[in-house]
């Protein structure tokens, strides 16, 4: 079985730029998370969709936004890129609201 | 509140049993988790325990929770140097918002 799968594995921006960072969850998955894991911040929770719609975001400004498709796949976008948006962002994936999340391999930005 | 604490580092020797401990402040919490990650890698679910229990073995791994005290840990028995690697412990808060609050990580040295 196909893991969480995210991509690109690397972006690379300049300031004020807009980002967009693609994730596939697992067959049959209908949750996506969203985390973002900066240096010196740990990891923390971004966004969730299920069946297509915003369920919660977590303490991020309105810049961060996205959107979950039809096939469950899900979509990140950040604009007017700042430098410390620099960090590993992680999707992760669970079956119907489940107790387990998996992660994906996780698109390194990087903000210049 | 949401807070979850971990100590920064651990080393221990080839063979050895590895402890890695976190503690947590919110008693909503209802599932409790641990996630490995190696260098430039996401997230690997390891194992995780429901708050009514108050412990989980898995072959290798023993999670022992104290929720009288917060407190969490993971035992890794015979530690070999592939477990080199950052811990995370994280807790779910309030089902219905599905959001992990990860610790700040334990990262393992495993020496031959």
């Amino acid at each position: 079985e196909a893991g969480v799968t995210q991509s690109p594995t690397h972006l690379i921006k300049t300031r004020g730029q807009q980002a967009t960072l693609r994730c596939s969850p697992i067959s049959g998955h209908t949750s996506v998370y969203w985390y973002q894991q900066a240096l010196g911040l740990g990891l923390q929770f971004l966004l969730w969709y299920d069946e297509g719609e915003e369920r919660n975001r977590g303490n991020f400004p309105p810049r961060f936004s996205g959107r979950q498709f039809p096939n469950y796949s899900s979509e990140l976008n950040v604009n007017a890129l700042e430098l410390e948006d620099s960090a590993l962002y992680l999707c992760a994936s669970s079956l119907d609201r489940g107790r387990e999340q998996f992660f994906g391999p996780g698109t390194r930005l990087t903000v210049l | 509140g949401e807070d979850v604490e971990q100590s920064l580092f651990l080393s221990v020797r080839e063979g050895d049993s590895s402890v890695i401990n976190c503690t947590y402040t919110d008693s909503s919490s209802t599932y409790l988790y641990w996630y490995k990650q190696e260098p430039g890698a996401g997230l690997q679910l390891l194992t995780y325990i429901f708050s009514n229990m108050d412990m989980k073995q898995d072959q290798r791994l023993t999670v022992l929770l104290n929720k009288k005290d917060k407190h969490l840990s993971l035992r890794i028995a015979d530690t070999q140097t592939g477990d080199s690697a950052i811990y995370f412990c994280a807790e779910r808060v309030n089902t219905g918002f599905q959001k992990l609050v990860f610790g700040t990580g334990t990262r393992l040295l495993v020496s031959p």
